[in-house]
């Protein structure tokens, strides 16, 4: 099973509202990704846990709130959210920490729009 | 800081025919990796092929191989006898510093390709 799934595929949220993003992987990777995706542009990341501990938070905006409650999951809990926040959420995993030759398994992604 | 650059915005092939895609790359560090991602419409990033700079020979999978000139910080990607389903967006990585002294996988801002019949 080389698979990462994400729920939901699409989300469409008012600014008011809190909702959370949920990925998971039973490839047993020990490192998880949240990356964000705007139309037309690279992938760019948000947050990774590695052994289920946050290790990096690469200056992501509080109404952004990550939750790692196994090392099979990996929760994105978003509240007052803003229109320009609309992306597409990439979650990835990696058998262990970035190194130089881990590479990265991808779900297809959470198609997310603030209203 | 590492940086990554993918020159073509979009590219177009026929189908069976080979395409090369454009990376170069500027590190300053003697070890590194160039990865290469697949984005189809439906959204998920498919790893298709690594490179590490200490690898003495070009890497290939299959139909993907990498041009790799190290001299020349390049690794394209060629995609021989191109398929319909090919047509995606191709990103170039690698790996850069993030906060806190851990690393972070950066990516280029990618190439259209389409496979036109």
């Amino acid at each position: 099973d080389t698979e990462v799934t994400q729920t939901p595929k699409h989300l469409v949220m008012g600014m008011t509202n809190k909702k959370s993003l949920k990925c998971e992987q039973h490839m047993g990777h020990r490192a998880m990704y949240w990356y964000k995706q705007k139309a037309k542009k690279p992938p760019e990341l948000m947050f990774v846990y590695s052994y289920e501990k946050l290790s990096i938070n690469e200056s992501v905006p509080s109404r952004f709130s990550p939750e790692c409650p196994n090392s099979s999951l990996l929760n994105l809990h978003l509240h007052a959210l803003q229109p320009e926040d609309s992306a597409l959420y990439l979650c990835a995993s990696s058998q262990g920490e970035m190194g130089t030759n881990e590479k990265l398994f991808f779900g297809s992604g959470t198609q997310l729009s603030v209203l | 800081a590492q940086k990554i650059t993918q020159t073509q915005p979009g590219m177009f092939v026929q189908e069976k025919e080979a395409v090369t895609l454009d990376c170069t790359y500027d590190t300053s560090d003697p070890s590194y990796g160039l990865f290469w991602y697949k984005q189809p419409s439906s959204g998920e990033m498919i790893f298709l092929i690594y490179q590490g700079s200490y690898d003495q020979q070009n890497a290939t999978e299959g139909r993907y191989s990498l041009n790799f000139q190290k001299a020349r910080k390049s690794a394209n990607l060629v995609i021989s006898a191109s398929q319909l389903g090919d047509s995606a967006m191709y990103f170039c990585a690698m790996r850069d510093l993030a906060q806190g002294g851990s690393e972070k996988l950066v990516f280029g801002k990618g190439t259209k390709l389409t496979v036109n019949p």
